[in-house]
């Protein structure tokens, strides 16, 4: 069983549309998180989330917007997609907001052309 | 802020030697965790180890171990017996206790394992 799931897996779409990001969990953790990846490979956070509600928005654009339905599941719609937004966008989650290891999912490539 | 360096960008290592990946980080808290991840062409991120910053004893799991040195603020990861598996990018992150859950990561180091 898939503990962090994405989907899509690949994305490539044109400048200008809106696109979302799925994520669902299977572990029982109560934090999900959004992370990017960009060209050069440096990840940094974008979003944390605790039992549904928003703890971390770091500086991403408005254009950006994570919602958690329930626990499990923490999606990321992004509106008029921009050639800087094109990165890996990983999900994760954690058993808890101090509870360290996170686990991630396999990535989602989104490409804006 | 809180910084992650990994000042090795490659590294590369013959197949069943040891390579060590450097890891420095820069913070004023006294509670944290810190970790190797592990990136393979696959994208995966995987966890590799952890260790918590109030025990002095360094994690190990199997062939990775780590040296930690909290007052250098230092974090290397020992890989022994490489593998041609462990080819990968390998992150160092950072995780404050109190700062929402965010893990910090260094730029990553690119090791190649050779046959």
């Amino acid at each position: 069983d898939t503990a962090v799931s994405q989907t899509p897996k690949y994305l490539v779409t044109q400048m200008g549309n809106d696109k979302s990001i799925k994520c669902e969990q299977n572990l029982g953790h109560d934090t999900m998180y959004w992370y990017k990846q960009d060209s050069k490979k440096f990840l940094k956070i974008m979003f944390s989330y605790n039992n549904k509600e928003l703890i971390i928005n770091e500086t991403v654009p408005n254009r950006f917007s994570p919602k958690s339905p329930d626990k499990a599941h923490l999606n990321l719609h992004i509106n008029s997609l921009e050639l800087g937004d094109s990165a890996v966008y990983f999900c994760a989650s954690s058993p808890g907001l101090q509870l360290g290891t996170q686990y991630f999912g396999p990535g989602t490539r989104l490409l804006v052309l | 802020a809180q910084t992650v360096t990994q000042s090795q960008p490659e590294m590369s290592v013959q197949e069943a030697e040891t390579v060590t990946l450097s890891c420095t980080y820069d913070t004023s808290e006294n509670n944290y965790y810190l970790f190797w991840y592990k990136q393979p062409p696959s994208r995966q991120m995987i966890l590799v180890i952890r260790q918590e910053a109030y025990k002095q004893q360094n994690a190990t799991e199997n062939r990775f171990s780590v040296n930690f040195q909290k007052a250098a603020k230092s974090f290397s990861l020992k890989i022994s017996d490489s593998q041609l598996g462990d080819t990968a990018m390998y992150f160092c992150a950072f995780f404050p206790y109190n700062q929402g859950g965010k893990l910090i990561f260094g730029q990553g180091t690119e090791l190649s394992v050779k046959p």
